[in-house]
């Protein structure tokens, strides 16, 4: 069993869906729980961080983490074209380890 | 300000040659973190340097190697080239304090013919 499982996809949504994104994972140490986000030939970009359980809002995104479950989820509400990219979980144990990624899903948006 | 940014954008290589990319950090980090992202693999963590040191490194060979410098600035060297070393090669910079919030350069891709 991988670290951490995601769902590649491809997921395909008409403009202004809500979209639900997940990773789960095996190792009940981790802490930290990252999403980014990563379009086409460019680096990451961070969208959201969370520490331990619980809910992140920020804008359209929100992030939700639920360790007893080993399950974390990120929703897009009022999604656009512009979202369509590829979408990273990444956590790890401690500050200042690797982090360790899902393979990506594939959005796309269409208007 | 400057994000993370990486050189070469492109580098081509053969087989058995070695390979130097670069890093700059954003100003202010002192964590460099490289990451290698092969197709259909993801991202898999590959070093990382603080402070001039090498804190800890992914499950690569030896031949995966690199340093940073006194200004922050970072060189993965890559030797003895293999096909299976094609991929993209993700530099990430961290404040000391916030170590897991990564920011990531663009990358280099790196193919091996």
């Amino acid at each position: 069993q991988k670290e951490v499982e995601q769902d590649p996809g491809p997921l395909s949504v008409p403009e202004g869906a809500i979209v639900s994104l997940n990773c789960t994972y095996s190792n009940s140490a981790f802490q930290y729980f990252m999403w980014y986000r990563q379009y086409s030939r460019k680096g990451p970009e961070l969208l959201m961080y969370t520490y331990s359980s619980g809910n992140k809002e920020d804008g359209r995104f929100t992030a939700q983490v639920d360790k007893s479950s080993k399950y974390i989820s990120l929703f897009i509400r009022d999604s656009q074209p512009s979202d369509s990219a590829t979408y990273l979980c990444a956590m790890s144990d401690q500050a200042g380890t690797a982090l360790i990624f899902g393979k990506g899903t594939t959005l796309s948006v269409s208007s | 300000e400057a994000g993370v940014t990486q050189s070469p954008t492109h580098l081509i290589k053969t087989r058995g040659q070695q390979a130097t990319l670069r890093c700059s950090p954003i100003s202010g980090h002192t964590s460099v973190y490289w990451y290698q992202q092969a197709l259909g693999l993801g991202l898999q963590f590959l070093l990382w340097y603080d402070e001039g040191e090498e804190r800890n490194r992914g499950n690569f060979p030896p031949r995966f190697s690199g340093r940073q410098f006194p200004n922050y600035s970072s060189e993965l060297n890559v030797n003895a080239l293999e096909l299976e070393d094609s991929a993209l090669y993700l530099c990430a910079s961290s404040l000391r304090l916030n170590q897991n919030i990564q920011y990531f350069g663009a990358g280099t891709r790196l193919s091996v013919l």
